[in-house]
């Protein structure tokens, strides 16, 4: 089956620093991506649709300028947490569709913001 | 835009019971409900998904139901085993949007020996 990989798995970082996470589709090519962000004990909110080649859609109330994602190869996602503080620490997954109708997530990256 | 809401939160069963997990979602255009299972600090995993056209759809002990009008769908988990505690995911999609899910808040369960 289609496999995506998210890099890296665990990150921890100072205040004000920014992080980059990837998102990977290893044996398709994946014209959108999905970025979700999920606190302990909550769901799957939605953040922004990644879209190859163009914009990024950015769900209400998701700041574009905190949570930049580019897409800049069918098979490469990047979400960059910048100037991270502490509030923005979470799990953070990308999903991407095989072709088939199913969508396969990442294995998700913790984000731990001292 | 969609809203999809789930209950119970929390669900404990005993090993041999069913489960049963409910979601209601509020765009009438939506037409593909999969359900998640989630172990903790691990990758949503695909376990049944249903899309309008059907009404219920069962792979092994595992059903999934749809009433269109009422806007509502249910999982079933017959012959609960300790290994299916885990925290459930109801989500809903519209057509040209079938990968753009929206996660209904999540039923943990815990299925006791």
């Amino acid at each position: 089956g289609a496999v995506v990989s998210q890099h890296p798995s665990r990150v921890i970082c100072k205040s004000g620093t920014s992080v980059k996470i990837e998102c990977r589709s290893l044996d398709f090519q994946a014209t959108t991506m999905f970025w979700y962000r999920q606190f302990p004990k909550q769901s799957l909110m939605l953040m922004a649709t990644s879209n190859e080649g163009s914009k990024a859609t950015y769900e209400q109330g998701v700041e574009k300028d905190k949570f930049l994602i580019n897409h800049a190869s069918l098979t490469l996602s990047t979400l960059t947490v910048t100037s991270a503080h502490p509030e923005d620490s979470s799990f953070y997954i990308c999903s991407a569709s095989g072709g088939a109708g199913e969508l396969f997530f990442g294995e998700g990256s913790r984000l731990t913001v001292l | 835009g969609e809203n999809v809401e789930q209950h119970p939160s929390t669900l404990s069963v005993q090993e041999g019971d069913s489960a049963v997990i409910k979601c209601t979602y509020s765009d009438s255009a939506s037409n593909y409900f999969p359900w998640y299972k989630q172990e903790l600090g691990k990758r949503p995993q695909l376990i049944i998904d249903i899309r309008s056209n059907v009404g219920e759809k069962k792979d092994q002990r595992i059903a999934v139901t749809l009433n269109k009008t009422a806007k509502h769908f249910s999982l079933h988990i017959t012959e609960t085993q300790p290994e299916d505690s885990a925290v459930y995911f109801c989500a809903a999609s519209k057509p040209s949007y079938t990968d753009k899910l929206i996660f209904g808040t999540g039923t943990r369960l815990q299925v006791f020996p």
